[in-house]
């Protein structure tokens, strides 16, 4: 079975901080992906990454950028944290071949 | 760009009732996927949708794919308590899913 694993359930950070988001997955998946889930909204797309190294935006790209230094861990950096970026989020990732999604447990952040 | 637009937004039902969400685009899809995500969870897949008219069950669940690959449906025959959560469609758009924003489903007992 595909695991993949967020560093964390819940994180509280204060505005103006870095915060790192970690994701990892053991099925050699080249594809990785965040998104931020809110009420109503659904999912949307921050950043994925198809290969090492390699990253396109999403729809919300903004004040987000992601690092994938290593095939099975992909990162999400929030430069500076704003309290609008309070959100579930949620790491996922796939073979390139099949778009079935394989998400994470989901980190939820709340920026005071 | 593509959008997918998934309608209702909310159901609520009596437990034993049949529930039925739907996917529409405007333009052709070349396949849709069905994910559940119970409360206070992730989103786990429950298949994929590639050809035109496809039919899948998958006990009291039926997918389907419209002729025109522009809509799906998601029924559920006889909801039971264990079928709260929201149901969202992804369209396959190259390496990515374009998802609507997903019905969520209530079942009072």
């Amino acid at each position: 079975d595909v695991k993949v694993t967020q560093s964390s359930r819940y994180l509280v950070k204060r505005t103006g901080e870095k915060v790192f988001l970690e994701c990892v997955q053991d099925m050699d998946h080249e594809n990785m992906f965040w998104y931020r889930q809110d009420p109503g909204l659904g999912l949307r797309l921050i950043y994925f990454s198809y290969d090492v190294k390699m990253k396109e935006k999403g729809d919300i790209p903004e004040g987000y950028s992601v690092s994938r230094e290593k095939k099975e861990r992909f990162s999400l950096i929030l430069e500076s944290a704003s309290t609008n970026q309070t959100s579930m989020y949620l790491c996922a990732s796939s073979l390139p071949g099949g778009p079935q999604h394989h998400f994470g447990d989901g980190t939820r952040l709340s920026i005071l | 760009g593509q959008q997918v637009m998934q309608i209702p937004q909310y159901q609520h039902v009596q437990e034993g009732e049949d529930f039925t969400t739907y996917c529409n685009s405007s333009t052709t899809l070349s396949n849709i996927q069905w994910y559940k995500q119970r409360p206070g969870g992730h989103p786990v897949f429950l298949i994929q949708l590639v050809k035109s008219g496809e039919v899948k069950k998958q006990k009291r669940l039926t997918f389907q794919f419209g002729e025109a690959k522009k809509n799906s449906s998601l029924h559920i025959t006889a909801t039971q308590t264990t079928d709260v959560g929201t149901y969202f469609c992804g369209a396959g758009n190259n390496r990515k899913l374009i998802w609507g924003l997903g019905t969520s489903l209530a079942v009072n007992p």
